[in-house]
């Protein structure tokens, strides 16, 4: 009954490659979320989607191209990928829009690029 | 903008002692909500407790409660009878209603229950 989920868990590349996460999420929320996880542990958003509509843009590289193709699904291309981009992506989900609403995290997908 | 410090990037206790940890934040919005979140060695993000800016009564879950001090703009967590499961990183977050609509996080707390 995994809530929210990513694939793939682990993803080895070398530079220049391009790669796609997957997220899904079966809570039948309508927002969902992109976050990065530097090697510092440190946690930022990238993007949030609303009804696949996207709400938040942060200043992410246009490397990073975010798509929904439905409310369950938000998928994540990266071009052209550069050591920098080596983190852990999280996804999560999220009733809707308001600040009360607990986020719901994927397990998270570790990129290395080599 | 939107910040959130934690100040203690480690902290150990001892299995059944208490610990608290630190969280302060800024926010020009008066509508916001503070959490905290738990990611054990699993990487699972887990949300711990939360609280909306407008209560004042503290929020507590069993073990786990938090001092919400608004004009100081603190918000620290307690952890009760510490458990050897409680080893995780901390992270203190802040989402700023009519603002910038997103949640801000600290740089964590790791912190290690020791048997």
């Amino acid at each position: 009954d995994t809530a929210v989920s990513q694939t793939p868990k682990y993803l080895v590349t070398q530079m220049g490659n391009d790669k796609s996460i997957k997220c899904e999420q079966n809570l039948g929320h309508d927002t969902m979320y992109w976050y990065k996880q530097d090697s510092k542990k440190f946690l930022k958003i990238m993007f949030s989607y609303n009804n696949k509509e996207l709400i938040i843009n942060e200043t992410v590289p246009n490397r990073f191209s975010p798509k929904s193709p439905d409310k369950a699904h938000l998928n994540l291309h990266i071009n052209s990928l550069e050591l920098g981009d080596s983190a852990v992506y999280f996804c999560a989900s999220s009733p809707g829009l308001a600040g009360a609403n607990e986020q719901f995290f994927g397990p998270g997908t570790r990129l290395t690029v080599l | 903008a939107q910040t959130v410090t934690q100040s203690q990037p480690e902290m150990s206790v001892q299995e059944a002692e208490t610990v608290t940890l630190s969280c302060t934040y800024d926010t020009s919005e008066s509508n916001y909500y503070l959490f905290w979140y738990k990611q054990p060695p699993s990487r699972q993000m887990i949300l711990v407790i939360r609280q909306e800016a407008y209560k004042q009564q503290n929020a507590t879950e069993n073990r786990f409660s938090v001092n919400f001090q608004k004009a100081a703009k603190s918000f620290s967590l307690k952890i009760s009878d510490s458990q050897l499961g409680d080893t995780a990183m901390y992270f203190c977050a802040s989402f700023s209603q009519g603002g910038s609509e997103k949640l801000v996080f600290g740089k964590g707390t790791k912190l290690t229950v020791n048997p």
